[in-house]
C-alpha cells in the first residue's frame, strides 16, 4: 500500500530557532501534499497545499512566513516552522495525493510531535 | 451512550455491539466523504469512503451512510471490537479548490470488553 512516511515523529526545540518536518511519499509520486496541525483532543485543521514546483497555497490565518513550505520534488515536502514559541507546539501531519490516483483518499504520515520550550 | 465532552464527542459502546457514529459535514459542493479512524499518536487511517452519487456503501464490518439532502454521513460498525476504540473523523472533499479535504470535528469511540 502507498506509505507517507513523516520525519521526526518528535521534536523538542528552543523558543525562537527553527524546525524542519519532512514528509515523503515512499512508493509513489505525490505532486500535491498537504499539511496539517491538530491540538490535543481537536480535529485536523488544513495548514496548507504545498505544490510540486510552485508556491504553497496557505489557509486562512496561516502565516506563510512562519510556516515556510518547499516541495522539492514529487516525492519530498517539508515543513519548516520558523521561530517557533510554545503556541506552535502540536501535531503536525502531512498527508499526499497519488498522482496515479487523484481522487482516491489521501495518505497520512503519522504524524510529528513538536514541543516549544 | 453518546455524550458531548469539552472538545470530541464520545462513544462508549459494548464489545460485539454495532457501532455508529454520526457527523455532519458543513459544504453543499463537496461530492466525496471519507471515514478515518485516527489512534493515539498516529496519523489517520482509511477506513471507508462513499461518492456523492451514492447514498450507501459497505465495507468489512463497516458501513457509510450519506443524507445529502441533510449533508449528514454516518458510519456504522458492526459487531465492535476493542481494537476499534480510536477516534474516527469523517472528511469531505470537493473538485473544485485544489481538491482539499477538510475534517469534521471526530467523535472518540471507546469499546468495552
Amino acid at each position: 500500500g502507498a506509505v507517507v512516511s513523516q520525519h521526526p515523529s518528535w521534536v523538542i526545540c528552543k523558543s525562537g530557532t527553527s524546525v524542519k518536518i519532512e514528509c515523503r511519499s515512499l512508493d509513489f509520486q505525490a505532486t500535491t501534499m498537504f499539511w496539517y496541525r491538530q491540538f490535543p483532543k481537536q480535529s485536523l485543521m488544513l495548514m496548507a497545499t504545498s505544490n510540486e514546483g510552485s508556491k504553497a497555497t496557505y489557509e486562512q490565518g496561516v502565516e506563510k512566513d512562519k510556516f515556510l513550505i518547499n516541495h522539492a520534488s514529487l516525492t519530498l515536502s517539508t515543513l519548516t516552522v520558523t521561530s517557533a514559541h510554545p503556541e506552535d507546539s502540536s501535531f503536525y501531519i502531512c498527508s499526499a495525493r497519488d498522482d496515479r490516483a487523484r481522487n482516491s483518499p489521501l495518505h497520512f504520515g503519522n504524524g510529528t510531535r513538536l514541543t516549544v520550550t | 451512550g453518546e455524550s458531548v465532552g469539552l472538545h470530541l464527542p464520545t462513544l462508549s459502546v459494548q464489545e460485539g455491539d454495532n457501532s455508529i457514529i454520526n457527523c455532519a459535514y458543513s459544504n453543499s459542493a463537496s461530492d466525496y466523504f471519507i471515514w478515518y479512524k485516527q489512534e493515539s499518536g498516529k496519523g489517520p487511517q482509511f477506513i471507508i469512503d462513499i461518492r456523492s452519487n451514492m447514498d450507501k456503501r459497505q465495507g468489512q464490518r463497516v458501513t457509510v451512510l450519506l443524507n445529502k439532502t441533510v449533508k449528514h454521513l454516518s458510519l456504522q460498525i458492526a459487531a465492535t471490537q476493542p481494537g476499534d476504540s480510536a477516534v474516527y473523523f469523517c472528511a469531505e472533499r470537493g473538485n473544485t479548490g485544489g481538491f482539499k479535504t477538510i475534517f469534521g470535528a471526530g467523535t472518540r469511540l471507546f469499546v468495552k470488553a
